[in-house]
């Protein structure tokens, strides 16, 4: 199984403030990519990255950006956190073998 | 465009079928299939290909049809740790990246 790990699992941030939440993989995997997921939504593309340096947005990319320096590191940034961007946050990577993407355990985030 | 499943939610009884819709209003170039548990992140299942390769899960399913761009997930004599919500996630052009639809909540009751 591909090493994946979310940091942190919980966060209660205020409103206006900057946010910042990070996905960690061991396994040198090119493709990377943030969801959020609200109830009656399911699950929503915000950011992907297809290397270093390389991102793209997706469906609801307003008010956050990303940033990928490294191989291992997919950082999401919430510039200035807003009540409707609480949140469950996950991160994920794309297998090689079967294509099927892996995801991390998931942050959740409330902004007050 | 996020796609359509359908049901929302389903209840069975242990060892009963089920069968999970999802269709898309643009042409499907895969169709992913995830199960999530209560509280836990979603876990691959299976995906299926344009061109009919299907790569499976276990004792689950599924058919794509391509010309319909409509994929069906097929849950068979249902056990109790089937519960979940069940998601499809689609590729529409080769783009590498997955649009989800909303989910489906499925039962097993004993």
């Amino acid at each position: 199984d591909a090493g994946i790990t979310q940091s942190p699992r919980h966060k209660v941030t205020e409103t206006g403030t900057p946010v910042t939440l990070r996905c960690h993989q061991t396994e040198n995997h090119r493709y990377m990519y943030w969801y959020r997921q609200d109830p009656g939504h399911g699950l929503r593309l915000i950011h992907y990255s297809y290397g270093v340096k390389d991102t793209d947005k997706g469906e609801v990319s307003d008010g956050y950006s990303v940033s990928r320096s490294k191989t291992e590191d997919f950082l999401l940034t919430l510039e200035s956190a807003t009540s409707s961007q609480t949140s469950v946050y996950f991160c994920a990577i794309r297998g090689r073998s079967n294509y099927g993407y892996t995801f991390g355990s998931g942050t959740r985030l409330t902004v007050v | 465009q996020q796609p359509v499943q359908s049901p929302q939610a389903v209840i069975l009884r242990e060892g009963e079928d089920a069968v999970i819709n999802c269709s898309s209003s643009k042409a499907l170039y895969s169709v992913h299939w995830y199960r999530q548990k209560h509280g836990e992140a979603p876990v691959f299942l299976m995906i299926l290909l344009k061109g009919g390769e299907q790569k499976g899960h276990e004792k689950i399913s599924a058919s794509f049809n391509e010309k319909k761009q409509q994929s069906s997930l097929y849950l068979t004599a249902s056990q109790l740790s089937y519960s979940g919500t069940y998601f499809c996630g689609t590729d529409q052009g080769g783009s590498e990246k997955l649009v989800f639809g909303k989910g489906t909540k499925l039962t097993v009751n004993p």
